[in-house]
């Protein structure tokens, strides 16, 4: 089944703690992105890669780090250095010479 | 700086009342116009991508138009399973970000 998967589903983190995030496609597909969802607001992009090895910041990277060592995996790691981690975080991936971006399930984070 | 503002914010539909959901955006120079459905707790589901003003597509009761300065998702008869947020993004040309609206959230009475 090919598809993206984002894990864990729920994850709880106390303050001052780094949690990771995982998001894996066997879409082959190049590029991958993270994006956090907050209620009332649209999605907002903190970090994308458009090939191994290499990424760049989206709009909210402070607090954010990720890593592309393979080509289907993307992991964020929310540091505790992020003020307001509590979200709905996004992962997707898109086709070469596509626009169109195709998303996982989601991690809901709580910060307790 | 890309702007997308989506109308109405809520939208409350008997099954079978047809209506059309409103994107307005602010580009600079479209590459490419999103539309996505997303349920409660889930990640958003493509629906439709379109690129120039005049360009039609359509999916089951679903039908999305693009014009110079807006887009429309109009559903026809819809269904209780159409119950959902509609998120409508644009992306500029040259740039790999995309810019997402807030969503429409529809509700559909059986």
């Amino acid at each position: 089944d090919g598809g993206i998967t984002q894990s864990p589903k729920y994850l709880f983190r106390k303050e001052g703690q780094n949690v990771t995030l995982s998001c894996e496609q066997n879409l082959n597909h190049d590029a991958m992105y993270w994006y956090r969802q907050d209620p009332g607001q649209g999605l907002r992009l903190i970090y994308y890669s458009q090939i191994v090895n290499d990424f760049q910041k989206g709009d909210i990277a402070e607090g954010y780090s990720v890593s592309r060592e393979k080509k289907e995996s993307f992991p964020l790691t929310v540091t505790s250095a992020q003020k307001n981690p509590t979200a709905f975080y996004l992962c997707a991936s898109q086709p070469d010479r596509t626009d169109t971006q195709y998303f996982g399930p989601g991690t809901r984070l709580t910060v307790l | 700086e890309d702007q997308v503002t989506q109308s109405p914010e809520a939208l409350r539909l008997q099954e079978g009342e047809s209506s059309s959901l409103n994107c307005s955006y602010t580009v600079s120079g479209l590459r490419g116009l999103f539309w996505y459905r997303q349920d409660p707790g889930k990640g958003p589901e493509f629906l439709f991508t379109l690129y120039s003003a005049g360009e039609e597509k359509e999916k089951e009761r679903l039908k999305a138009t693009l014009t110079k300065k807006e887009s429309f998702l109009h559903i026809t008869a819809p269904k209780p399973e159409d119950s959902a947020t509609y998120l409508c993004a644009v992306q500029a040309g040259g740039y790999q970000k995309v810019t997402f609206g807030i969503g429409t959230k529809l509700q559909v009475i059986p």
